[in-house]
C-alpha cells in the first residue's frame, strides 16, 4: 500500500464539462504522475509532477491540465471533457523498492478513477 | 520512442508453469519491471531486473532478460488461480524514471 487514494473512484459526465480528479498520498513523495489506461494501450503519461508547482507533459497531455499547490495533492483536470477522454486514470507516486538503499526507485500506483464521458 | 510489445492473452492450467514475454526497442534501460494488475485496481509492482543482469529469481517468480535480443520474460512457477491477472512490462529507456508500459498480457488460469 503506497498510501494513495484517488478521488472520486466512478464518475460520469457529459461532453463539454469540465472534470477534476484528485489524488492524494500521505507519504511526502516529491513525484506524482497520471496515466490514463485504455484497452490496446497499455497504461500512458500524460503528466506529472517533481515537487509543488513543479509539472511537466508526458505523452498524451493535450485536453488535460494538472496542478499541485501541496506536496500530497495532484489535480487532473479536463477542461471540456470529449468522450476520447472516457478512461481508466491512475495516479502514482514515485519511492524506492524496499530492499535497501541499493533498490531502485519506481513507481507505484493508486486504485484508479473510472471516467465516462458521455 | 520506445516500444514495448507483449502477446495480449496466456492461458494455463493450474499448476503448470507460466511465461509471459515481453519484447522492446530501446535498449537503454538500466531497469526492467513487471507490475500485475488485479481486476478493478491498480498496479501493483511484482519485480524488477537490473539491466547488468540476466536472471533474477523471487520465489515462484523468474525473470530473464536477454539484453542482446532486447527480450524480457517473465515464469511463473505452478501458477495459481490467484495469478489470474493482466501483467505488464515496463522499460525505463534513457535511464530515467520514466515507466513504457507494454499492453499487457491477460493470464487466465483454469482448474
Amino acid at each position: 500500500d503506497a498510501g494513495i487514494t484517488q478521488s472520486p473512484r466512478h464518475k460520469v459526465t457529459e461532453t463539454g464539462t469540465p472534470v477534476t480528479l484528485r489524488c492524494h498520498q500521505t507519504e511526502n513523495h516529491r513525484y506524482m504522475y497520471w496515466y490514463r489506461q485504455d484497452p490496446g494501450h497499455g497504461l500512458r503519461l500524460i503528466h506529472y509532477s517533481y515537487g509543488v508547482k513543479d509539472t511537466d507533459k508526458g505523452e498524451v497531455s493535450d485536453g488535460y491540465s494538472v496542478s499541485r499547490s501541496k506536496t500530497e495533492d495532484f489535480l487532473l483536470t479536463l477542461e471540456s471533457a470529449t468522450s476520447s477522454q472516457t478512461s481508466v486514470y491512475f495516479c502514482a507516486i514515485r519511492r524506492r523498492v524496499a530492499g535497501g538503499p541499493a533498490s531502485p526507485d519506481t513507481q507505484y500506483f493508486g486504485p484508479g478513477t473510472r471516467l465516462t464521458v458521455l | 520512442g520506445e516500444d514495448v510489445e507483449q502477446s495480449l492473452f496466456l492461458s494455463v492450467r493450474e499448476g503448470d508453469s507460466s511465461v509471459i514475454n515481453c519484447t522492446y526497442t530501446d535498449s537503454s534501460s538500466t531497469y526492467l519491471y513487471w507490475y500485475k494488475q488485479e481486476p478493478g485496481a491498480g498496479l501493483q509492482l511484482l519485480t524488477y531486473i537490473f539491466s547488468n543482469m540476466d536472471m533474477k529469481q523471487d520465489q515462484r517468480l523468474t525473470v530473464l532478460l536477454n539484453k542482446k535480443d532486447k527480450h524480457l520474460s517473465l515464469r511463473i512457477a505452478d501458477t495459481q488461480t490467484g495469478d489470474s491477472a493482466i501483467y505488464f512490462c515496463a522499460p525505463t529507456p534513457g535511464n530515467t524514471d520514466k515507466l513504457i508500459f507494454g499492453t499487457g498480457t491477460r493470464l487466465q488460469v483454469f482448474p
